[in-house]
């Protein structure tokens, strides 16, 4: 069955970068991509970008272009998500998800990361 | 900020249908498909509707999806306890963004 092992939470002071993995089983990795979707408390579900596990590409919300990275490991199915200089309204769950190519679609999703970011 | 708009919320008794409407504009639902998730209180999200109307295996036909236009609507019929959840629809945006609705908390009374 196709798992998303996500790495735990973490606490960052304003400014800090966070680096959140991804772990992927019971699917050829590199025929899907990864998305990155946040949530912040009580809010709603903000698309942050996608990376194919194909070839590497990646599309990021144009909001968080520049701050983000997001890259792929084939050899351990591991997908990671990179935030830097981080503000207090970057605390969310984040999360990622499988994503179809062809019609690229978030379909599983991980458990979830918490980050807080506070002083 | 959301760029697809639902409301708040929707609520029903058990056995009834319930629809969640789904409002966007020319760059992302009338120019692409819409899918929809289903978030279950302190969950992930789950896809529920891909493709406009698709059903991934697993999910029950009580949910279905369509599309008119700049709209889009989930329904759910025979409605039950566990259908309990926020829903969220989404599609991309000709920016290159997925853009995510505003999200409708689905109450089962």
């Amino acid at each position: 069955q196709v798992q998303l092992v996500q790495s735990g939470a973490e606490v960052k002071k304003p400014g800090a970068s966070v680096k959140v993995s991804c772990k992927a089983s019971g699917y050829t990795f590199t025929s899907y991509g990864i998305s990155w979707v946040r949530q912040a408390p009580g809010q709603g579900l903000e698309w942050m970008g996608w990376i194919s596990a194909y070839n590497g590409n990646t599309n990021y919300a144009q909001k968080l272009q520049g701050r983000v990275t997001m890259t792929t490991d084939t050899s351990t199915s591991t997908a990671y998500m990179e935030l830097r200089s981080l503000r207090s309204d970057d605390t969310a769950v984040y999360y990622c998800a499988r994503t179809m190519i062809v019609v690229v679609t978030p379909d599983y999703w991980g458990q979830g990361t918490l980050v807080t970011v506070s002083s | 900020q959301s760029v697809l708009t639902q409301p708040p919320s929707a609520s029903g008794t058990p056995g009834q249908r319930v629809t969640i409407s789904c409002s966007g504009s020319s760059s992302n639902i009338g120019s692409n498909t819409v899918n929809w998730y289903q978030q279950l209180p302190g969950t992930a999200p789950k896809l529920l509707i891909y493709s406009n109307n698709q059903r991934p295996s697993g999910v029950p036909d009580r949910f279905s999806g369509s599309k008119s236009g700049t709209s889009a609507s989930l329904a759910i019929s025979g409605l039950q306890s566990e259908d309990e959840a926020d829903y969220y629809c989404a599609a991309w945006d000709d920016s290159l963004d997925y853009v995510f609705g505003t999200g409708t908390k689905v109450t089962v009374l």
